[in-house]
């Protein structure tokens, strides 16, 4: 059964970092794209950050550019999202997603919630 | 706002067909294919439609998507109480090179 974990969230300070992991069980990780997606209270779905299965190819929405960094150990199952400099606006919950193909994202996690406030 | 436009609302009633539009771009939609999303309350999205038509195994057959130039569409027949939820269109966009989302459309079952 695929399952898709996220951790990391919790309440942070304006200007602090905070890194969010996705442990993934029932699939071969690294044959999979993947993404993070976040939505903000009582928003609609943005897209953040994806990266193909070798980890070698990057994308961030301009919105988290410079400031966010994905990235995959392939041997321990994990995506991971290091989020530098954090805004008010990055409040959201976080979901991982798997991609079937590229921007297919067939399978998501529960999702963590991530709170820039002072 | 997005670079996809959805209707922010669409309703019916038990049984009705209901059909939810949304517009793009030569960079999106026009030259990508379209994937549609379903977020019932406190839950997570799940992937409804595929490649502009395509059900993942599972999803009711009730369902259907297409697309058109710069256009896609999502349609649910038969209407049923459990479809009352947020739909998104996504594509990926050649010149952001970045996935895009609409803004989302509740679908009320009255």
């Amino acid at each position: 059964e695929v399952q898709l974990v996220e951790s990391g969230g919790g309440l942070v300070q304006p200007g602090g970092s905070l890194r969010l992991s996705c442990a993934v069980f029932g699939f071969t990780f690294s044959s999979h794209a993947m993404s993070w997606v976040r939505q903000a209270p009582g928003k609609g779905l943005e897209w953040v950050s994806g990266t193909t299965g070798s980890g070698g190819t990057t994308y961030y929405a301009d919105s988290v550019k410079g400031r966010f960094t994905i990235s995959r150990d392939n041997s321990k199952n994990t995506l991971y999202l290091q989020m530098n400099s954090l805004r008010a606006e990055d409040t959201a919950v976080y979901y991982c997603a798997k991609a079937l193909l590229w921007s297919e994202l067939d399978y998501w996690g529960q999702g963590t919630l991530v709170t820039v406030s002072s | 706002q997005s670079v996809l436009t959805q209707p922010p609302s669409a309703s019916g009633t038990p049984g009705q067909r209901v059909t939810i539009s949304c517009s793009g771009s030569s960079s999106n939609i026009g030259s990508n294919t379209v994937n549609w999303y379903q977020q019932l309350p406190g839950t997570a999205p799940k992937l409804l439609i595929y490649s502009n038509y395509q059900r993942p195994s599972g999803v009711p057959d009730r369902f259907s998507g297409s697309k058109s130039g710069t256009s896609a569409s999502l349609a649910i027949s038969g209407l049923q109480a459990e479809d009352e939820a947020d739909y998104y269109c996504a594509a990926w966009d050649d010149s952001l090179n970045a996935y895009v989302f609409g803004i989302g459309t509740k679908v009320t079952v009255l």
